[in-house]
C-alpha cells in the first residue's frame, strides 16, 4: 500500500489566489511527522512545514498552512495569496517512529503552476 | 543561512565506471542521508548515516553502492559500477536532533548523474 497519496498530478491556480494540495497517509504507528517540500523546475528540494502526529494545532509557516486531519489521514497543504514564484513540484512525505535518523517516504508529487 | 551542498551539480558517465558523489552537510547535523529521483519519478530512500555507521539502507543501496564519511565536513557516496538505470537526481539531506522528534531532513541542490 502506498504509504503517501497526492492524488493531485497537476493544479491550476490564479495569481493571489489560496490553493489547497492534497496528501493522505498511512500508517499505524501513533508517532509520525508530515513534511512539505517544493522542488523548482531547477530541482533542488526546498522544505516548507513540518506537522508532527502530536501536534494540538494546524501548523503554519507564513504563506504556507497544514490542514492536518488525522482522523481522516490527511495533511493537505494550504497556500494563500499565490504568487508566480510558487510554481513548482510540490511533494509530501513522511516519517514514521520518534526514531532519529529514519527515512522520509515521499508522495509523487503535484505540478503547480500559478497563472498570472 | 547553513546549507547543505553537493558536487559536482552534473556528472556524465560511461557504464561501468565508478562515480563518487560529494556532500558538505550542515555542519551541526548528525545525521545523514543520500535520496535519488529518476527523472519525473518520486523521491526514493537510498542511505542514513549516523555516528560513522549506516543507520538504515533501502533495497535500491545494493553492494554497488557505499557511503563515507572521510573526514569531519564531507559525506560521500559512491557507485563502484554504474549502470543505465543509476541515471537519476542524486540528493544529500542531513539532520540534527531536536526535542520531540521535530527533525527536519534538509537537501542539497542534487546531483544529476546521467549514465550513458
Amino acid at each position: 500500500a502506498q504509504k503517501i497519496t497526492q492524488t493531485q498530478p497537476g493544479m491550476f491556480v490564479q495569481e493571489k489566489e489560496a490553493v489547497t494540495l492534497d496528501c493522505t497517509y498511512d500508517t499505524s504507528d501513533p508517532s509520525y511527522g508530515l513534511f512539505w517540500y517544493k522542488q523548482p523546475s531547477s530541482g533542488e528540494m526546498i522544505f516548507l512545514i513540518y506537522q508532527g502526529s502530536y501536534d494540538q494545532q494546524n501548523a503554519t509557516e507564513g504563506r504556507y498552512s497544514l490542514n492536518f486531519q488525522k482522523a481522516r489521514k490527511s495533511a493537505n497543504l494550504v497556500i494563500s495569496a499565490s504568487q508566480l514564484g510558487d510554481s513548482a513540484m510540490y511533494f509530501c512525505a513522511m516519517r514514521e517512529g520518534r526514531r532519529y535518523g529514519n527515512k522520509l517516504v515521499f508522495g509523487a508529487g503535484t505540478i503547480l503552476r500559478v497563472k498570472s | 543561512e547553513p546549507e547543505v551542498t553537493q558536487t559536482p551539480s552534473h556528472q556524465v558517465t560511461q557504464m561501468g565506471q565508478e562515480v563518487i558523489l560529494r556532500c558538505v552537510p550542515i555542519s551541526n547535523h548528525l545525521y545523514f542521508y543520500w535520496y535519488r529521483q529518476i527523472l519525473g519519478q518520486k523521491v526514493e530512500f537510498l542511505v542514513s548515516f549516523y555516528n560513522n555507521e549506516i543507520s538504515e539502507k533501502s533495497e535500491i543501496f545494493d553492494d554497488q553502492f557505499s557511503v563515507e564519511r572521510p573526514d569531519g565536513s564531507n559525506f560521500t557516496l559512491k557507485i563502484r559500477s554504474t549502470k543505465l538505470e543509476d541515471s537519476a537526481m542524486y540528493f544529500c539531506a542531513s539532520s540534527k536532533t531536536t526535542g520531540g522528534g521535530r527533525e527536519t531532513q534538509y537537501f542539497g541542490p542534487g546531483t544529476r548523474l546521467l549514465v550513458l
